[in-house]
């Protein structure tokens, strides 16, 4: 079974500020991992994933995540907030398959961003 | 872009009553997928489908729900009798064959059960 923990369900930052959205992740299979964001009214778009290779992985927006496998975590970070981050943030994981089973996605509780200006 | 629709938006209904959600996935993408998120907490896994069949399902998915590819672009989720603890946002998702996990969601359905 795998499972997820976001620290934290509401983060608020300054603009231009850090953030840092920690995410946790169980599983005793080799695992995908991702991060999602849903703005208010939409679906979830995804904003990167680390599959194999680099452990360090860089999406949209400025978003990058770093895959620690000692410390089971999938950190993501932005070196300075802006206004249009204001949303909710998803970790997520799943089995390192292509395969049509096994591969659904396990999402964490979320962490909703508030930034000030 | 392509883009995952689903309709409607927002359902009423009533406990005991069938609803039908509709998603049309990504016209080339194969696997498609059913979450669920209720108010306040996680997005749940509810089924997924490929090759016109179910290739996974959660124990929510009971005998009250079901999935169908009716033609070549709709994907559907049946309820046959809704239950107040139904409700929630239903978020309908479909990815492409060979990128694991990068799935495409819609909007979102959202179910109210009086």
């Amino acid at each position: 079974a795998q499972s997820v923990t976001q620290l934290g369900s509401h983060v608020s930052v300054s603009e231009g500020a850090l953030v840092l959205l920690r995410c946790n992740y169980s599983s005793s299979v080799p695992p995908y991992l991702f991060w999602y964001v849903q703005y208010p009214n939409q679906g979830l778009q995804l904003l990167l994933k680390y599959t194999t290779g680099a452990t360090l992985v860089k999406g949209i927006n400025g978003f990058e995540a770093e895959f620690k496998k000692s410390e089971t975590s999938f950190h993501l970070t932005k070196p300075s907030a802006h206004m249009s981050d204001a949303a909710e943030y998803f970790c997520a994981v799943s089995r390192a398959t292509k395969l049509p089973a096994g591969n659904k996605l396990t999402f964490g509780g979320g962490t909703r961003v508030l930034v000030k200006p | 872009e392509p883009e995952v629709t689903q309709t409607p938006s927002h359902q009423v209904t009533q406990m005991g009553q069938e609803v039908i959600l509709r998603c049309v996935p990504i016209s080339n993408h194969l696997y498609f997928y059913w979450y669920r998120q209720i108010l306040g907490q996680k997005v749940e896994f509810l089924v997924s489908f490929y090759n016109n069949e179910i290739s996974e399902k959660s124990e929510i998915f009971d005998d009250q729900f079901s999935v169908e590819r009716p033609d070549g672009s709709n994907f559907t989720l049946k309820i046959r009798s809704t239950k107040l603890e139904d409700s929630a946002m239903y978020f309908c998702a479909s990815r492409a064959v060979v990128l694991p996990g990068e799935l495409f969601f819609g909007e979102g359905s959202r179910l109210t059960v009086l």
